[in-house]
């Protein structure tokens, strides 16, 4: 798996839109990026993934850039209980060893 | 749809001694992974069970072994505890090998080596 980089740490206030950047530079053509988040005390819980296009589903939305060297996961209305860590990933679904990062601590404040 | 889950909770050992966890995999799903997460950082992968095989390993031990069941649980072992063994265990099952967005991961294991 590619290397990601995201940022330490980031805040948001409740009700507005958070969004996590994530750098992943050498990503290679097969290779989707994953975003997954870690509630406190919970195992790791799947969010959303894409190749080339943007994505969006009940939870979040995924905007890939074009030359696919960077990401964005966005939540749209941020709530207390996104209170997480974030990681972003890059996996060529070969296999389900997944190579999590420091991931982004994403505190939503009220 | 019972989803997956570990025992025990939390649990306490001493260094030198061996250490089994447990993982009941989410029904239908007959691939199991296990990772390792140290305070404060990411889950690292430890090694992978698919239909009873090991399929893919990390950049762990031998002490670090595991094995899974017929009905797909599957136990993690580790002997001569170290203090820094000391993590969050995690497993998580699929329904099968390569695709990581149908992978349910499990609440974990506290273990705490003193």
């Amino acid at each position: 798996d590619a290397k990601t980089t995201q940022p330490p740490s980031m805040d948001c206030a409740e009700g507005r839109a958070a969004n996590l950047p994530c750098n992943h530079s050498t990503i290679s053509g097969n290779e989707y990026v994953y975003w997954y988040r870690q509630i406190h005390s919970q195992g790791p819980q799947y969010i959303i993934h894409g190749l080339k296009n943007n994505e969006t589903n009940e939870m979040a939305s995924l905007i890939i850039t074009e030359d696919r060297k960077s990401s964005t996961l966005i939540l749209p209305h941020a709530t207390l209980r996104d209170t997480a860590v974030y990681y972003c990933i890059a996996h060529n679904n070969a296999g389900n060893m997944l190579t999590f990062g420091g991931g982004t601590r994403l505190m939503v404040k009220p | 749809e019972t989803g997956v889950t570990q025992s025990p909770t939390h649990l306490i050992k001493t260094r030198g001694q061996q250490v089994t966890l447990r993982c009941s995999s989410q029904s239908g799903h007959n691939t199991v992974s296990w990772y390792q997460q140290a305070l404060g950082q990411g889950p690292q992968f430890i090694f992978q069970y698919y239909r009873e095989e090991e399929n893919g390993r990390g950049n762990f031990p031998p002490r670090f072994s595991g094995l899974q069941f017929p009905n797909y649980s599957s136990e993690l072992n580790v002997n001569a505890l170290e203090l820094d063994d000391s993590a969050l265990y995690l497993c998580a099952s699929s329904p099968q090998q390569g695709i990581a967005y149908e992978q349910y991961f499990g609440p974990g294991t506290r273990l705490t080596v003193t």
